[in-house]
C-alpha cells in the first residue's frame, strides 16, 4: 500500500464548478498535513496546510479525517487559472507526497 | 529574501559521465531535501540533510547516487555513470526546522537532467 494515495484524475471540470480531491495516508502517527499544487513542468507551491479542525483561504477549503486517514481538498467556483496538479502531502518524520491529482479548468 | 535556488536549470549529459547538482535552502533554512519526478509521474523523495549529515536517505539508489551539505556552501546531488533511466527533473526543497515533519517545505525550480 502506498503512504500517500490520490485518484490520479484527470479531473475536467468547466469554470465555475466546484471540485473535491481526496487522498488517504497509511502512517496513523502522522502530524502533518498539506496540500501543494504543481503547474506543468514547475516546482511544486504550498496551498495550504491542513489542520485539524479543517481551514478555509478564500475559494479553497482542506479537511482532515484522522479517523480515517483522509485528507480533502475543496475548490469552489473554479477558475482557469487552477488547472494544475494538486499533491497531498503527509508528514511525520519528513514529507511524503502523493503521486497528484491532475485538474483542467475548462472555459 | 531569495528563494531556494538550484543549478543547473538544465543538465545534458552522455551515459557513463557524471552529474553534479547543486541547492541553496533559503535564507535561514538548514533542511534540504532531494526527490526526483520522472516525467508523468509524481515527486519521490530520495534523502533529507541537515548541515554535514545524512538524515535520511531511504529513497536514494544504492548505487551511483550520493548526497552532501558541508558545513559552508551549497547541498550537492551527484549521479555517477548516468544511465538513460536517471533522466528526470530533481527538486531540492529546504525547511526551517523539521521536528516532526511538521514545516513546509519550500521548492527550488529543480534541474532538468536529460541523458543522452
Amino acid at each position: 500500500r502506498k503512504e500517500v494515495e490520490q485518484d490520479p484524475g484527470p479531473f475536467n471540470v468547466p469554470e465555475g464548478a466546484t471540485v473535491a480531491f481526496n487522498c488517504t495516508y497509511s502512517n496513523s502517527a502522522s502530524q502533518s498535513f498539506f496540500w501543494y499544487r504543481q503547474d506543468c513542468r514547475k516546482e511544486p507551491k504550498l496551498l495550504m496546510s491542513v489542520y485539524s479542525s479543517g481551514n478555509e483561504d478564500g475559494r479553497f477549503t482542506a479537511q482532515l479525517n484522522r479517523a480515517s486517514q483522509y485528507i480533502s481538498l475543496l475548490i469552489r467556483d473554479s477558475k482557469l487559472s487552477d488547472s494544475a496538479t494538486y499533491l497531498c502531502v503527509v508528514g511525520h518524520n519528513d514529507m511524503r507526497f502523493g503521486a497528484g491529482t491532475r485538474l483542467t479548468v475548462k472555459p | 529574501n531569495a528563494g531556494v535556488m538550484q543549478n543547473p536549470r538544465h543538465l545534458v549529459r552522455r551515459r557513463g559521465q557524471e552529474a553534479r547538482l547543486r541547492c541553496s535552502p533559503m535564507k535561514g533554512h538548514s533542511h534540504v531535501y532531494w526527490y526526483r519526478q520522472l516525467p508523468e509521474e509524481g515527486l519521490k523523495f530520495m534523502v533529507y540533510l541537515q548541515k554535514e549529515n545524512i538524515i535520511d536517505e531511504s529513497g536514494m539508489p544504492k548505487e551511483r547516487f550520493s548526497a552532501e551539505f558541508p558545513k559552508e556552501g551549497p547541498s550537492i546531488l551527484r549521479i555517477q555513470q548516468v544511465v538513460r533511466g536517471d533522466s528526470a527533473a530533481y527538486f531540492c526543497a529546504s525547511s526551517p526546522q523539521a521536528s516532526g515533519g511538521s514545516y513546509e517545505q519550500y521548492f527550488g525550480p529543480g534541474t532538468r537532467l536529460t541523458v543522452t
